[in-house]
């Protein structure tokens, strides 16, 4: 069975350009998550997706981060612009509803450095 | 969300069981005990969780406290695959969510 893939893994920007990231989960799980990692902490919750629904995005800064998972399956999350603090890694994880342990599958992450 | 102490780094060595300890005071009832790991460069992985009863898999076992205010994860041989951040996450029954702390660096000696 094929892990969550996510692209790129290294990213390079200027600040005050767009990026975007990339992500396909794993067949069949119907819910997606992209999380923030900064250094030398914990992944922090960005975005929940139940299917194409986005149904916890309390913690997205919504003036310049945006999400969409059309179709239900993959899903792209971009900043515009980017800040120097986006610096971090944009990690995406995916869960099947009704899984026997309830865990997510995370990906590897891309890493973003804003200049 | 209930709060949860980890020690910031630990060591050992190879081929030596090592007891990483979790701190889980506020624990809600209902809530389980998740043990995630983070190898470098690499997403989270799923690693073992329970609620109540000790709990082994391929990968570890899970020591919990009676009162179940606290945890220990046991890797009963270390290997240097095993150095990694281990992360403890109470999980309220049905949650979709993970709340990360910032985990114990385990660093695995040759």
């Amino acid at each position: 069975e094929a892990g969550v893939v996510q692209s790129p893994r290294y990213k390079i920007i200027e600040k005050k350009q767009p990026v975007a990231f990339w992500c396909n989960p794993i067949s069949g799980h119907n819910t997606l998550y992209w999380y923030r990692q900064n250094l030398g902490q914990g992944p922090e919750l960005l975005i929940r997706y139940e299917n194409e629904e986005a149904v916890d995005d309390s913690q997205l800064p919504k003036d310049r981060f945006s999400a969409e998972r059309l179709k239900g399956v993959d899903s792209t999350l971009k900043i515009q612009p980017a800040e120097l603090g986006d610096s971090a890694v944009y990690l995406c994880a995916s869960r099947r509803d009704g899984s026997r342990y309830n865990e997510q599958f995370f990906g590897p992450g891309t890493r973003l450095t804003v200049l | 969300d209930a709060k949860t102490t980890q020690p910031n780094s630990m060591e050992s060595n190879e081929e030596e069981p090592v007891h990483l300890p979790c701190n889980h005071s506020t624990i809600s009832g209902t809530d389980y005990i998740h043990w995630y790991r983070q190898l470098p460069s690499q997403g989270p992985e799923y690693v073992i969780h329970g609620l109540t009863s000790n709990v082994n898999n391929r990968m570890a076992s899970l020591a919990i406290a009676e009162d179940r205010k606290s945890s220990t994860l046991i890797l009963h041989r270390a290997t240097l695959r095993d150095a990694a951040v281990y992360y403890c996450i109470p999980v309220l029954q049905g949650a979709q969510k993970l709340v990360f702390g910032q985990g114990t660096r385990l660093t695995i000696n040759p």
